[in-house]
């Protein structure tokens, strides 16, 4: 069984461009999670989409993050404009539905300089 | 609010020694806990999990934590550490809803 999928792995961008990740989840998981970690700390839930809608965005910084899962497969996770303070690795994650066990992808390395 | 906490930032074993990575939960109910670890440039992997039952729970690569109510706390253990099992750990709730909170990480060395 195929895992989690992101890309790219690694992006370093200037402060106020924009960055763009994606995510393939597990085939068949109805749920999908966009995590933000910043180095030293655990990973912290930006938004949880079930299927194609949004569950929770409550700490996902909507003046310059976004984020859109259609047709409720795959996901984009976009910054624009970028800060400093957002160079931290952005894990995606999947499960078959809510309560159960995570699936998580590799994530993505940004820089931010 | 509800949360774990990893009171260990880093530790350090002897290849062979026994490990245990303490964790501390707060949650009003009796919550859903984790145990992920996390090598390099890599994603995390579940290694155990706790719902409810037996509160002595097994996992992968010969890990298993205790549930301990009164206590409030979910140790990790494995009896004889490998120098693979280098890595970051990292102990994670829910009070019963879905949202998945982390402590803030164990990194744990081992020495050969």
């Amino acid at each position: 069984e195929a895992g989690v999928a992101q890309s790219p792995r690694y992006k370093i961008i200037e402060k106020r461009q924009s960055v763009a990740f994606w995510c393939n989840p597990i085939s068949g998981h109805a749920t999908l999670y966009w995590y933000q970690q910043i180095l030293g700390q655990g990973p912290k839930l930006l938004i949880q989409f079930q299927n194609n809608g949004v569950v929770d965005d409550s700490q996902l910084p909507k003046d310059r993050f976004s984020a859109e899962r259609l047709k409720g497969v795959d996901s984009t996770l976009k910054i624009q404009p970028a800060k400093l303070e957002d160079s931290a690795v952005y894990l995606c994650a999947s499960s078959l539905e809510v309560y159960n066990e995570q699936f998580f992808g590799p994530g993505t390395r940004l820089t931010v300089l | 609010a509800q949360s774990v906490t990893q009171p260990d930032i880093h530790i350090t074993v002897s290849e062979g020694a026994s490990l245990e990575l303490r964790c501390n939960y707060s949650y009003g109910a009796t919550p859903y806990l984790f145990w992920y670890v996390q090598s390099p440039g890599q994603g995390l992997q579940l290694l155990l999990k706790y719902f409810s039952g037996d509160t002595l729970v097994q996992g992968i690569k010969g890990f298993e934590a205790e549930f301990k109510r009164s206590q409030s706390s979910f140790n990790l253990r494995k009896p004889s550490v490998h120098w693979s099992d280098a890595a970051e750990y990292f102990c994670a709730g829910t009070g019963g809803g879905n949202k998945l909170t982390f402590g803030t990480g164990t990194q744990l060395k081992v020495e050969l």
